[in-house]
């Protein structure tokens, strides 16, 4: 009864570094998304993804890559961390043809 | 103008109190609405899912959709220091099309005792 998972929970890091968020879903679900929430900005959608293999681009995907090889799993790369993406990270999950999504407990990423 | 706005709040009420949460959009394609719910530090929940206009109620909490005047609202009926949190709302206009949510930035509630 999983469902969801993120890791690191936390995790402090220097700009100019690469650093790889983890998300992990038990449900079998085709659709992940990658979203970032900032006060002010509320939850932006970095990256989704429809299915193993496909991925697009969200609003704000500048800085960032991701890869799905498995259903269960899509992790976000930041290439070369940059202090404006501290932020708190959700990764999120439907099913097909729904439009309710699942969120993950977030990982918080402070980059120094 | 950004396309769903909602009030960030804060919004205080006493314990027992209705609350009034309220969004508005401007694409009227939109159909589908949806609040969820945001504790201190944790993952969105979903709370309320409700397709076209209409009212849909599930315990304390009713959602409400007037599309003629494009505004959704959640009414919490005898709120408890509990429903403390941040009530994101949510739409999408076309079924399955579920890349294309489109948020409100949230508003934060808190019930005192």
């Amino acid at each position: 009864d999983a469902g969801i998972t993120q890791s690191p929970r936390y995790k402090i890091t220097e700009t100019g570094r690469q650093v790889t968020l983890m998300c992990h879903q038990t449900w079998s679900h085709s659709y992940m998304f990658w979203y970032r929430q900032d006060l002010g900005h509320g939850l932006r959608l970095i990256y989704y993804s429809a299915a193993a293999d496909i991925t697009d681009k969200g609003e704000v995907p500048d800085g960032y890559v991701v890869s799905r090889s498995k259903t269960e799993n899509f992790p976000l790369t930041l290439e070369s961390a940059t202090r404006s993406q501290t932020s708190v990270y959700f990764c999120a999950s439907s099913a097909p043809k729904r439009e309710t999504q699942y969120f993950g407990p977030g990982t918080r990423l402070l980059v120094l | 103008q950004k396309e769903v706005e909602q009030d960030p709040g804060p919004l205080s009420v006493p314990e027992g109190a209705i609350v009034s949460l309220n969004c508005t959009y401007s694409n009227s394609a939109f159909q589908y609405f949806m609040w969820y719910r945001q504790y201190s530090r944790k993952g969105p929940e979903l709370l309320m899912y409700t397709y076209s206009s209409g009212n849909k109620e599930d315990g304390r909490f009713t959602a409400q959709v007037d599309k003629s005047s494009k505004y959704i609202s959640l009414f919490i009926r005898d709120s408890q220091p509990s429903d403390s949190a941040t009530y994101l709302c949510a739409m999408s206009a076309q079924a399955g099309n579920n890349r294309k949510l489109i948020w409100g930035l949230g508003t934060s509630l808190a019930v005192n005792p």
